[in-house]
């Protein structure tokens, strides 16, 4: 069975501060990695994708990928109440299916 | 923009009801999806298509079947609607083009079975 696992949290951060996302998956040969962000009561948007090792930036979001390690991380800079939500971590693991992680909700404290 | 409709926000069912949840999506993706959520359990997928009339379990597809006749259309049909059946339903899509594009989900359908 092929896993992605994430922190549940809450994880609470000061607003202006740096949050940090992380996730772990199974399995060496997964091919694509995404960070979905969701509001409650709202379905999943995609904030960022991520093919290769090292790191990919969006405005205030940066993804890291390590292959190697099997780890997947978001960060967000300048933490905005707004971004208080929970974020999946979701990976391809070789095939159409896409797996995600059970989410880490994150509160940003104003 | 990609869109994905699902027909119902919210729908309450009672006991041993057929329910049909349907999905629309309108840029001509092969793939589509039907995944439920529920708390600390995250999404889990119970079928997918990659084509017209062609369908794949998923992770959980017990008590469930879909149907796909049109390209653009993905339905998700509950049997006998049983209270563990209650849960947020979401349904996706996205193109056939190995495994670099995201999914792109629907507002979601909050289905209560009593």
């Amino acid at each position: 069975q092929k896993e992605v696992e994430q922190n549940s949290g809450p994880l609470s951060v000061p607003e202006g501060a740096i949050a940090s996302l992380n996730c772990t998956y199974s399995d060496r040969v997964s091919q694509s990695f995404f960070w979905y962000r969701q509001y409650s009561g709202k379905s999943p948007e995609l904030i960022m994708s991520i093919y290769s090792n090292g790191d990919k930036e969006d405005g205030r979001f940066t993804a890291q990928l390590n292959k190697a390690s099997q780890y997947v991380s978001l960060l967000i800079r300048d933490s905005q109440p707004s971004d208080s939500a929970t974020y999946l971590c979701a990976v391809h693991f070789g095939n159409e299916k896409l797996t995600f992680g059970t989410g880490t909700r994150l509160t940003i404290i104003p | 923009d990609v869109k994905v409709t699902q027909s119902s926000r919210y729908l309450v069912k009672r006991t041993g009801e057929k329910v049909f949840l349907e999905c629309v999506q309108d840029m001509d993706h092969e793939n589509m999806f039907w995944y439920r959520q529920d708390p600390g359990l995250g999404l889990r997928l119970i079928y997918f298509s990659y084509d017209v009339k062609m369908k794949e379990k998923g992770d959980i597809p017990e008590g469930y079947s879909v149907s796909r006749e049109k390209k653009e259309r993905f339905s998700l049909i509950l049997e006998s609607a049983s209270t563990n059946q209650t849960s947020m339903y979401l349904c996706a899509s996205r193109p056939l083009d190995r495994s670099y594009s995201p999914l792109h989900f629907g507002n979601g359908t909050r289905l209560t079975v009593t």
